[in-house]
């Protein structure tokens, strides 16, 4: 069985700019939740969606995060613009228990 | 206070030896607690869960919750140099699908 899986692995931008994260989660798992990892601290919660449904947001750090799940199965998480301070680890996890997977992260680093 | 607090390490361990890892947390309504192996520059990876009171034991790993104390720990038998990795504590509220919250994570050294 294929675990999560995040593209791209690493994206270099420019402040201002757009950057789109993908997840896609271990198959048939409804849950999908996001997480980021900034230097130096810990691993911090986003959002939570249960199929396309979103669940549970309250970690999204301002508006310019857009999170998306069209037709419960992949996520998309759209910075719009990015900042310097959004650089930083984005991991995404699923599951159908209370046990969640990671994938393999995106390193965002914005210049 | 943090939310889960956990000892930053390194620590360092002989090959073949009980390494022991601590975390504890702030508030009463966490209910799942888990543990989870992070290799530099990769995903977390789960290695145990634990939801009651007591030890739950997986091959050479041992988690043991004491709800009262507000206290997680993972014990590892036998430690190998390939255990060497962050271990990163996490808890959830409930007993179901909800956000985790992570400590920052203890640096454990297994020397040969």
């Amino acid at each position: 069985e294929a675990g999560v899986t995040q593209f791209p692995s690493h994206s270099v931008i420019e402040k201002g700019q757009t950057v789109t994260l993908r997840c896609d989660p271990i198959s048939g798992h409804d849950n999908l939740y996001w997480y980021r990892r900034v230097m130096g601290k810990e691993i911090k919660f986003l959002l939570h969606f249960v199929k396309e449904s979103k669940q549970d947001e309250s970690g999204m750090p301002n508006n310019r995060f857009l999170a998306e799940r069209t037709g419960g199965t992949y996520s998309t998480l759209k910075v719009q613009p990015a900042e310097l301070e959004d650089s930083g680890v984005y991991f995404c996890a699923s599951s159908n228990a209370a046990e969640q997977f990671f994938g393999p992260g995106t390193r965002l680093t914005v210049l | 206070q943090k939310e889960v607090e956990q000892n930053s390490g390194p620590l360092s361990v002989p090959e073949g030896a009980i390494a022991s890892l601590n975390c504890t947390y702030s508030d009463r309504v966490s209910q799942s607690f888990f543990w989870y192996r992070q290799y530099s520059g990769k995903s977390p990876e789960l290695i145990m869960s634990i939801y009651s009171n007591g030890d739950k034991e997986d091959g050479r790993f041992t988690a043991q919750l004491n709800k009262a104390s507000q206290y997680v720990s993972l014990l590892i038998r036998d430690s190998q140099p390939s255990d060497s990795a962050t271990y990163l504590c996490a808890r959830g509220e409930g007993t179901g699908r909800r956000a985790l919250t992570f400590g920052s994570g203890t640096r454990l050294q297994v020397q040969p």
